[in-house]
């Protein structure tokens, strides 16, 4: 079975902290996305890598960055949380017919 | 990046009855896939059905289904015999290619909330 892991279920964060949320994967896949998912308005993409150090922004890019030092993770990083970046967080990796989803992290920026 | 409407925000269905989720979607491309990923309250997202394009044929998986209509661009799910465990949120999925390297993104739309009545 592919499994696609993150880190932690749930985290609590103080505005103004520089939080990574990690996500790796089993399958050897190069393509690797994050997603926020808000109630109302699905999934948005915010960065996506199809391969080690290589990234592309998505739709939602702004307070975010990313590093894919390795193949089998990717890390997205907020450098200073803010209230506004609460949120369900969800990570996947993919073939090119099937995308397999980690289980999400909720934070809370407090 | 291409769009995908979900125009139905929430529905519900008797147990054992049918449901038809829709989906439409913009695209220039002629060849690519379809997505229908669930998302039951324990948060996994997991693939439902897959269409590819090219093919005539619509999907089937087991009591899920797809009636797919390539030039309206639309691409309905129908549950037949709903159960209590398909109570969901559904996402309608697009893979958007980036040609930078081959690979996409994928583009959702915005889910539909599914109900199952006992």
């Amino acid at each position: 079975d592919v499994k696609v892991t993150q880190s932690s279920r749930y985290l609590v964060k103080r505005t103004g902290e520089k939080v990574f949320l990690e996500c790796v994967q089993d399958m050897d896949h190069e393509n690797m996305f994050w997603y926020r998912q808000d109630p109302g308005l699905g999934l948005r993409l915010i960065y996506f890598s199809y391969d080690v150090k290589m990234k592309e922004k998505g739709d939602i890019p702004e307070g975010y960055s990313v590093s894919r030092e390795k193949k089998e993770r990717f890390s997205l990083i907020l450098e200073s949380a803010s209230t506004n970046q609460t949120s369900m967080y969800l990570c996947a990796s993919s073939t090119n017919t099937e995308a397999f989803f980690g289980q999400g992290t909720r934070l809370t920026v407090v | 990046a291409q769009t995908v409407t979900q125009s139905q925000p929430e529905m519900s269905v008797q147990e054992a009855e049918t449901v038809t989720l829709s989906c439409t979607y913009d695209t220039s491309e002629s060849d690519y896939y379809l997505f229908w990923y669930k998302q039951p309250p324990s948060r996994q997202m997991i693939l439902v059905i897959r269409q590819e394009a090219y093919k005539q044929q619509n999907a089937t998986e087991n009591r899920f289904s797809v009636n797919f209509q390539k030039a309206a661009k639309s691409f309905s799910l129908k549950i037949s015999d709903s159960q209590l465990g398909d109570a969901a949120m559904y996402f309608c999925a697009y893979p958007d290619v980036f040609s930078g390297a081959g690979s996409y993104q994928l583009t959702f739309g915005k889910g539909t909330k599914l109900s199952v009545i006992p």
